[in-house]
């Protein structure tokens, strides 16, 4: 099986940048995704990494190195509004559409 | 386009009895999955319906089953409910013509059992 570890939680000040860090072990990788979920709604998309590298998008960047079973999310310049959970998740080869999920980090945003 | 739909918002159940809960894909998409997330938790993935057969199977009991319709929309029962059946549950739709396989959230059924 997968094991997914991220942190409980972060808590930051409005425009400063906070860093998320997601370790998985896997067989079979096939990408990583990156969600927001604000509380008691859906989780929505927010990046997927299935090379090494960076990917940027607008104030998020999502990086991987999947020799270290390692990723990050950057959230730059943060606002109130991204006070909310975010969640890594994993695809594997022989498990298309099916994605297995950390506990989540809850990111609280202070004035 | 309307996105991933579920219902019910809300349902709240005793122990022991049966719950159906209801999804429509967003348009276009063909495979829909199912996920419990529990309190403080992560989604956990329940299993995952293409073409009318349940495809994938996560570490769910038999009490949970699902349906899928020609139309795509699925439906996930649970029978003999327990108070651990408590959470938020997310239908996903998704469609190989996506990129990134991109799985797309419902807004999730909260069922609650007392």
């Amino acid at each position: 099986g997968q094991n997914i570890d991220q942190p409980t939680e972060m808590t930051a000040t409005e425009g400063a940048i906070v860093q998320i860090n997601c370790t998985y072990q896997t067989s079979g990788f096939n990408g990583l995704f990156w969600y927001q979920q604000h509380a008691g709604e859906a989780p929505t998309f927010l990046s997927y990494n299935v090379l090494d590298g960076l990917e940027e998008k607008g104030r998020f960047s999502s990086f991987l190195s999947r020799s270290k079973g390692y990723s990050y999310l950057l959230l730059k310049e943060l606002q109130m509004k991204d006070s909310a959970s975010y969640l890594c998740a994993v695809m594997t080869t022989d498990s298309w559409g099916k994605l297995q999920f950390g506990a989540g980090t809850q990111v609280v945003v202070t004035p | 386009d309307a996105g991933v739909t579920q219902s019910p918002t809300h349902l709240i159940k005793t122990r022991g009895q049966q719950v159906t809960l209801r999804c429509s894909p967003k348009s276009g998409h063909d495979t829909v999955s199912w996920y419990q997330q529990a309190l403080g938790q992560g989604p956990q993935f329940i299993f995952q319906y293409y073409e009318e057969e349940e495809r994938q199977r996560g570490n769910f009991p038999d009490r949970f089953s699902g349906h899928q319709f020609p139309n795509y929309s699925s439906e996930l029962n649970v029978n003999a409910l327990l108070l651990g059946d408590s959470a938020l549950y997310l239908c996903a739709s998704s469609s190989k013509r996506e990129p990134y396989n991109e799985q797309f959230f419902g807004p999730g059924t909260r069922l609650t059992v007392l």
